[in-house]
Parts: structure tokens; sequence; C-alpha cells
């Protein structure tokens, strides 16, 4: 079976632009979380969706937004780009709402570049 | 706000020997999940071991097995008979469960331990 897919896997953008990441979760996972990890720190949470719908958000601006499609995979979306917002961007993905703690599998992240 | 801490940014074993990570965290909660995550170069966080708060007992996955001190809130990670594949970047993280049972749905993560084996 395909683990989590992240797409793309590097991309360079310009100060004031606009970014889509996408992630597919595993087959029948139903819940999605964004993470953001910039270079030497731990993951920070951007958002939860759970059945399409937000279940948690992390402390970002909202120039950060997300969504989740009927066949459970997503996209994080960032306006404005600042020189500040390049970072690894992960997605995790979980068989049932994190809620219970079940367990979180990560994609290989996207790496954005502002410049 | 619960914080997790990693006091150690880099360390280094020899190959077939023990080594120990240490994490602490801070919470005024009492029931919680804790986790280890290692991140290899490939960058794919893959999950170590897992610790609920409420049992005693110390989790195990093979080679890797942890110390958790609930009155301390400590919760390290020994690995044995370390391998080559074992270096990577190590990461504590925290979970809050809510009182119902379900947990915010966030991984708080420390900043890492970066583990270097040596042949």
């Amino acid at each position: 079976d395909a683990g989590v897919t992240q797409s793309p896997t590097h991309l360079i953008k310009t100060r004031g632009q606009h970014v889509t990441l996408r992630c597919s979760p595993i087959s029948g996972h139903k819940s999605v979380s964004w993470y953001q990890q910039v270079l030497g720190q731990g993951p920070q949470f951007i958002f939860q969706y759970y059945e399409k719908e937000e279940r948690g958000r992390g402390n970002f601006p909202d120039r950060f937004s997300a969504r989740q499609f009927p066949n459970y995979s997503s996209e994080l979306n960032v306006n404005a780009l600042l020189l500040g917002d390049s970072a690894l961007y992960l997605c995790a993905s979980s068989l049932l709402d994190f809620n219970w703690g079940t367990e979180a599998f990560f994609g290989q992240g996207t790496r954005l570049t502002v410049v | 706000a619960q914080t997790v801490t990693q006091s150690q940014p880099e360390m280094s074993v020899q190959e077939a020997e023990t080594v120990t990570l240490s994490c602490t965290y801070d919470t005024s909660e009492n029931n919680y999940y804790l986790f280890w995550y290692k991140q290899p170069p490939s960058r794919q966080m893959i999950l170590v071991i897992r610790q609920e708060a409420y049992k005693q007992q110390n989790a195990t996955e093979n080679r890797f097995s942890v110390n958790f001190q609930k009155a301390a809130k400590s919760f390290s990670l020994k690995i044995s008979d370390s391998q080559l594949g074992d270096t990577a970047m190590y990461f504590c993280a925290f979970m809050k469960l809510t009182s119902y049972g379900g947990s915010q749905g966030n991984l708080i993560f420390g900043k890492g331990t970066k583990l270097s084996v040596k042949p």
C-alpha cells in the first residue's frame, strides 16, 4: 500500500507569491494534519482535518489555510509568502480522528524555499 | 501550554552499544500520550515508540525502550544494540488528551536530538 504522498517534493517561490501544497493520505485514512518544520527545529502544528472539517488550528497567521476533499486528500495554501515561510511542510494521516491518539503516518514533506 | 525539551542537540554512539536520549516535558494535564519519532535524511517522520501516561509500565519495541517518569515529567529513549540505520534525528512529542479521552489532535514536538551511530 502507498504511504502518505505529498507533492511537490521541492519548490521555490518568490516573496509575495501564493503556494499550494498537496497531500494524499493512506487509503482509508480520514484524518490529515499539517506541520511546518523550520530548519533545526521540531515540527509545528498548523491544521488538522477530519471528515472534511477543520478540527484544530495552530498558532499561524490567516495567510495559512487548508481544506480536505471528499476523497480525504488535502491542500495547504499559503498566501503572501514571506522569507520566514521557508520550511519543510509535513502532512500526516491517521485512520481515525487524531482525538483518539491513533498513530500518525507522515509523508516525506514538501521543501518550500521563499526567495 | 505544553512544552517539550530535548537537552541534547547531538549524540553519537558506537555500533552495537547502547545510547539514551533525554526528553522532559511540562504540562499540567494528567492524561496524555508521549511519542518518540525518528526522522532520517529521507525526511519522513517514523514512529518509534508510544507511551500512554496512564500506564505505569514502560513501553518497549524490540531494541527501543523508554523510561517514563511521570512525576518527574521525564521520557527518555534507550536504544540497545545500536545499528548504522539508527542514524537520524529523534524527536520527542506530546499529545494532550481531553477529559472524554480524546486528544487535542496535534503533536507538540521538541527540537530534536541528532544521533550518529559510528561503525
